[in-house]
């Protein structure tokens, strides 16, 4: 059965901390990995997208990695602040190429930073 | 902002009510989306629409209806909810809805559906 596991379920970091979130897939075929930024009351927001042969990818203070072979990916933060609190989703996009690929969504990493 | 709005923000209806919900996408997609989100569980595709055509129906149950008159809106219609409806209904638009680098999807801020 197509999966995405994320950990830890939850989070609480002090201001200007680094943090590292997990995404763990059993989605096959897998098409790409997508990181979105869910803040309170908002809906999500793209943070990364990675496709098959990519193993790192940086949107900021935000860094994500993909390992293909292990099925997992990582979200990393640097130096937080206090808007990095939110709620972080990892998304596996199923299927080959030319087939209709369906999105396989996390529960995703609630993400509180504290002054 | 994304471009993607919905209305309302938050609703509250009780289960004899008849409501809709609206989203609007100012990005010049041809594909939208809604998705429920309840809590604990991941979201949940509802209806997929690409140049105003529905194209998918994740096996939702009548009483949410939906209605996508041009590419830039989309409703759902809401009658006889059931208590266990309640949660955020987001809207999203692309692109595309075919696979590939403009499938993208941008989200609306969601409405909040108490179901009483």
């Amino acid at each position: 059965k197509n999966q995405v596991e994320q950990s830890p379920q939850s989070l609480i970091i002090l201001e200007g901390k680094n943090c590292t979130l997990q995404c763990n897939y059993t989605v096959s075929p897998f098409s790409n990995l997508r990181w979105y930024k869910q803040d309170t009351g908002r809906g999500p927001v793209s943070l990364t997208i990675m496709t098959f042969s990519e193993n790192t990818k940086s949107n900021g203070r935000y860094t994500a990695t993909l390992d293909a072979d292990t099925k997992q990916s990582s979200l990393h933060i640097t130096a937080s602040q206090l808007s990095d609190s939110a709620s972080y989703i990892c998304v596996v996009s199923e299927g080959n190429a030319g087939n209709n690929r369906k999105l396989i969504w996390g529960l995703g990493t609630s993400l509180a930073v504290n002054p | 902002e994304t471009g993607v709005t919905q209305t309302p923000r938050h609703l509250v209806m009780g289960m004899t009510n008849k409501k809709s919900l609206k989203c609007e996408q100012h990005l010049g997609h041809n594909a939208m989306y809604w998705y429920k989100q309840s809590a604990k569980k991941p979201l949940e595709l509802m209806f997929v629409y690409n140049f105003k055509e529905q194209t998918e129906n994740n096996s939702v149950p009548s009483r949410f209806s939906p209605e996508c008159p041009n590419s830039s809106h989309l409703f759902l219609h809401l009658h006889t909810l059931q208590p266990e409806d309640s949660a955020l209904y987001l809207c999203a638009s692309s692109l595309s809805s075919i696979p590939g680098p403009s499938y993208e999807q941008y989200f609306g801020p969601g409405t909040r559906l108490t179901v009483t």
